[in-house]
């Protein structure tokens, strides 16, 4: 099956710097990326995903990247405010799939 | 608010006991998908149902149980409870019944097995 390594497991930023947390994937046959951010006591909700037949999206001050050839992918938070500090995941899936394989999580910490 | 609900909220038992979790998806979303989040760890999938079939399994243990019902809510039954069973029990929905489709998530379960 599939799995999902995700780096590093803990981030800590200076407010308006850049964050990039990577992840990476086994099966090839993956083919969808979503990324999910937690706040602290609340629920996963999606923040921005990736299709294979994209190599890179944006949305406002994130951005994901994908490397199939590589089978990895990485979220970019750019200007980062206090309000991101969460813990974001990472996923994959394949078209076929039913299942979302998460990584292992990443806590990012902005420091005002 | 996601649309996605679940009961209850927290839940407070004995090992070797059982419990059910409820979830109600969001209108119109026929899949719901179950996930467990320990301490400091990621999303575990357990099991996913489609419009009132099992679609996909997990990493989901024996003691453990789900079905969904005829209007769609689902339930999942946690029986002769560990200690490590302990979690956060997350329900999510989607509209379809591939991942690809985005899932909205539950306000969680927290299970206490003392």
């Amino acid at each position: 099956g599939e799995n999902v390594e995700q780096h590093p497991s803990t981030l800590s930023v200076q407010e308006g710097d850049s964050a990039v947390i990577k992840c990476t994937y086994s099966d090839s046959a993956s083919n969808y990326f979503p990324w999910y951010k937690q706040e602290l006591g609340k629920r996963p909700q999606l923040i921005i995903d990736i299709r294979s037949n994209v190599g890179e999206k944006k949305d406002q001050r994130i951005a994901v990247t994908l490397n199939k050839t590589a089978k990895h992918f990485s979220l970019h938070i750019t200007e980062t405010q206090p309000e991101d500090s969460a813990v974001y995941f990472c996923a994959a899936s394949s078209y076929a799939g039913n299942m979302l394989t998460f990584g292992g999580g990443t806590r990012l910490m902005v420091k005002p | 608010d996601s649309g996605v609900t679940q009961t209850p909220k927290h839940l407070i038992t004995a090992t070797g006991q059982r419990v059910t979790l409820r979830c109600s998806p969001r209108s119109g979303d026929l899949s719901v998908y179950w996930y467990q989040q320990s301490l400091d760890q990621g999303l575990q999938f357990l099991i996913q149902y489609y419009n009132g079939e099992e679609r996909a399994k997990g990493n989901i243990l024996e003691r453990f149980s789900a079905q969904q019902f005829p209007d769609l809510h689902s339930e999942l039954n946690l029986s002769s409870l560990e200690l490590g069973d302990s979690a956060l029990y997350f329900c999510a929905s989607s509209v379809g019944g591939s991942a690809i489709n985005e899932q909205f998530f539950g306000p969680g379960t927290r299970l206490t097995v003392l």
